[in-house]
C-alpha cells in the first residue's frame, strides 16, 4: 500500500539557517505529492504540491521537487525565519479516482532568533 | 468565504457520553473527510464522503458514525466515548480528488 516516510524531528535551527526535511514515498500509479504545514493551535494548510515527476512546487520561499527515480519530495528553504516554526507533513495521493491522502508522521521545526 | 469550519473547538466528555462534531464548508466541494491526529501518528482517516447522502469507512472507523445530509455539512458522531478517542479531530474537503482543505480542528478529551 501507499506510505510516506519523513525525517523524524524535532528539528531546531537558528534564524537564516538552511532547512531540508526529507520525505520519501511508496505508491502505486502516479501520485501527487504535497507538503502541508500546521502552525501551533491551527489546522493544516497546503504549503506546496507537485503532480508529476520533475515538477517543482514552491511557496513562501519553500521548494520541493518531485523525484520519481528516488521516490522523494524533500522540502527545502534557504533561510528560515522564526515564523516558520511549525509541524510539516509530507503527503501523497495515488491519483485517478483515489480520494485518500496518506500522511507522514510530521516533523516539528523550531526556529530560534 | 470561511472555508472549512468546525464546531466545537474544544470538548471534554466522560466515558460513555455521546457527542456530535459538526463540519461545514462553503466551497461547494463534493468530497469531505474526518481525520484524527495523535502524537507521533500523523493524520489517520476515520470516514469520508464523496457526495451528499454518501459515506464510507476510512482507516480507523470503529466507534464513530457519520452523516452527510447536506452537501456543505459532514457530521461525526461518537455514540459512547472512550478514553482512546481522546484526540484532535480535523475535517477536510476537496473538489473531487483535488487538494484537500482543512478546518481548524476540535480538541476532544475523554475522561
Amino acid at each position: 500500500g501507499d506510505s510516506v516516510t519523513q525525517m523524524e524531528g524535532p528539528v531546531t535551527l537558528s534564524e537564516e539557517a538552511c532547512l531540508t526535511i526529507n520525505c520519501t514515498y511508496t505508491a502505486t500509479g502516479y501520485p501527487s505529492l504535497f507538503w502541508y504545514v500546521q502552525y501551533p493551535g491551527e489546522g493544516l494548510q497546503l504549503l506546496l504540491k507537485a503532480t508529476k515527476a520533475d515538477d517543482k512546487g514552491s511557496n513562501k520561499g519553500f521548494e520541493a521537487t518531485y523525484r520519481k527515480e528516488t521516490t522523494s519530495f524533500h522540502l527545502e528553504k534557504g533561510s528560515v525565519q522564526v515564523s516558520d516554526s511549525a509541524v510539516y507533513f509530507c503527503a501523497l495521493n495515488s491519483g485517478g479516482s483515489n480520494y485518500k491522502l496518506t500522511f507522514g508522521k510530521g516533523t516539528l521545526l523550531t526556529v530560534n532568533p | 468565504n470561511a472555508g472549512v469550519t468546525q464546531t466545537p473547538k474544544f470538548r471534554v466528555l466522560k466515558t460513555g457520553q455521546s457527542m456530535t462534531l459538526l463540519c461545514a464548508q462553503d466551497m461547494n466541494h463534493e468530497y469531505m473527510y474526518w481525520y484524527r491526529q495523535d502524537p507521533g501518528m500523523g493524520l489517520r482517516l476515520i470516514h469520508y464522503s464523496v457526495g451528499e447522502g454518501t459515506t464510507a469507512k476510512g482507516e480507523v472507523p470503529d466507534g464513530y458514525n457519520v452523516s452527510r445530509l447536506k452537501k456543505q455539512n459532514f457530521l461525526l458522531g461518537l455514540e459512547s466515548a472512550a478514553p482512546s478517542q481522546t484526540s484532535v479531530y480535523f475535517c477536510a474537503s476537496s473538489r473531487f480528488t483535488d487538494t484537500q482543505y482543512f478546518g481548524p480542528g476540535t480538541r476532544l478529551t475523554v475522561l
